[in-house]
């Protein structure tokens, strides 16, 4: 079975442009999280979607957004990108609500805004 | 929010030691897991753990939830061990976000 599948895995940007990263869950996961890792820190976490609802935010600015769609996909938006935002983002599933669940994580988007 | 605190930040070891890490947590968690994350950033899923004790092959957990810590040890270490080993909870309290460690970076010298 195919784990959490994140595109694409690696990306270059401009500041001020805007990027979407992708991320298909294990097949039959509701929940769907999204994670930023800093180069040299543990991975902080953005957002989670539970059956298409936001379930939870964290401490980033509105230029990041995030959706999960009727097949439980997942994508994430950054706007206005700065040179702070570069990192590895990371997509992470779940069978059903994270609390009691085991959490699988993807390869990671690597985005370098420059 | 709850705090994580990962020991220690760093461990040099020969091929065939053993080693334990240890992770602090300040509050009761209803999810503990412990990753390893590859030098090309993945992170693997090693245990899922909020209390007792289990064993994969040469790794074995031991989470005491009463006292608030984990354990991981790695015996016989390879090189392929390398990498950062992250502990990871979730809160009873407030959302249902992983709230990652520190982080432990391990080598492994041949």
């Amino acid at each position: 079975d195919a784990g959490v599948t994140q595109s694409p895995t690696h990306l270059i940007k401009t500041r001020g442009q805007q990027v979407t990263l992708r991320c298909s869950p294990i097949s039959g996961h509701k929940s769907v999280s999204w994670y930023q890792q800093v180069l040299g820190q543990g991975p902080q976490f953005i957002f989670q979607y539970y059956e298409k609802e936001e379930r939870g935010r964290g401490n980033f600015p509105d230029r990041f957004s995030a959706r999960q769609f009727p097949n439980y996909s997942s994508e994430l938006n950054v706007n206005a990108l700065l040179l702070g935002d570069s990192a590895l983002y990371l997509c992470a599933s779940s069978f059903d609500r994270n609390s009691g669940n085991t959490i699988y994580f993807g390869e990671g988007s690597w985005l370098t805004v420059v | 929010g709850i705090q994580v605190e990962q020991s220690p930040p760093d461990l040099i070891l020969q091929e065939g030691a053993n080693s334990t890490l240890r992770c602090n947590f300040s509050d009761s968690v209803n999810n503990l897991q412990w990753f390893h994350q590859n030098p090309w950033g993945q992170l693997i899923n090693l245990f899922y753990i909020p209390s007792g004790t289990k064993q994969n092959g040469r790794l074995s957990a031991t989470t005491v939830a009463t006292e608030r810590y984990s354990l991981l040890y790695i015996s016989s270490s390879q090189t392929t061990d390398s990498g950062v080993y992250f502990c990871a909870v979730i809160s009873n309290f407030g959302n249902e976000k992983l709230t990652f460690g520190t982080g432990t970076r391990l080598t492994i010298i041949p």
